[in-house]
């Protein structure tokens, strides 16, 4: 069965500090899609990122990096520096090619929280 | 372009009642996804619409229930309201090709309070 667990329920760190999400996803599809999401306190979840399962490559946006490692089925997100800005729930989600035919599994979430 | 545009943002209701909910994919998109979000159960899919049709659904009641018209905007219904039916429904659109594939971008949500 497909599932995706981010086993940090929340993180605190004070800004400038770097911090990093766990993903952990689990599949049986030989093709799937990963994301994340950010949903400030607003409520709108906010796309960050999609990589497929072909892709390993690491990703790098700004503060923002992602690492992908199918061996471990991770799909870490490091931000650099944070920023009292960066302080959301962050969400990651799996997307199968076939077996939940498209729709989005998400994990529980991590609430981040940046303090000045 | 404009984003995913969802009405009303907040909603209360008694138990018992139904509620309509409303979403406007962005312009192009054909593919409008629901979710419920909750505390307990955190994001969970509801269903899916493309051209009208419904191609993907949940697991949830058949209380819940959506459509599509011709411009691809979408209503989620929920009849005979329950307690647990408190939560943010999220309204999500994408182009609509091969599913899975396609990034979903979401509206800021709907915010149901039933009493």
């Amino acid at each position: 069965a497909q599932k995706v667990t981010q086993a940090q329920t929340e993180i605190s760190v004070v800004e400038k500090e770097d911090v990093t999400l766990d993903c952990v996803y689990e599949t049986r599809d030989t093709t799937y899609y990963l994301f994340w999401y950010k949903q400030p306190p607003s409520g709108e979840l906010v796309f960050l990122i999609r990589r497929n399962s072909f892709d390993e490559q690491n990703e790098i946006s700004g503060r923002y990096s992602w690492n992908f490692q199918k061996s471990t089925s991770s799909f870490n997100f490091t931000i650099t520096a944070s920023q009292v800005v960066d302080s959301a729930v962050y969400f990651c989600a799996l997307s199968e090619a076939e077996g939940s035919q498209g729709n989005l599994i998400f994990g529980k979430g991590t609430k981040l929280s940046v303090k000045p | 372009k404009a984003g995913v545009t969802q009405t009303p943002r907040y909603l209360i209701k008694t138990r018992g009642q139904q509620v309509t909910l409303s979403c406007s994919p962005i312009s192009g998109h054909r593919s409008v996804s629901w979710y419920q979000q909750t505390p307990g159960q955190g994001l969970q899919f509801l269903f899916e619409y493309f051209s009208e049709t419904q191609r993907n659904k949940g697991n949830f009641p058949g209380r819940f229930s959506g459509r599509q018209f011709s411009n691809s905007r979408s209503e989620m219904n929920v009849s005979t309201l329950e307690l647990g039916d408190s939560a943010l429904y999220l309204c999500a659109s994408s182009m609509g090709g091969w599913r899975g594939y396609e990034t979903q971008y979401f509206g800021p949500g709907t915010r149901l309070l039933v009493l």
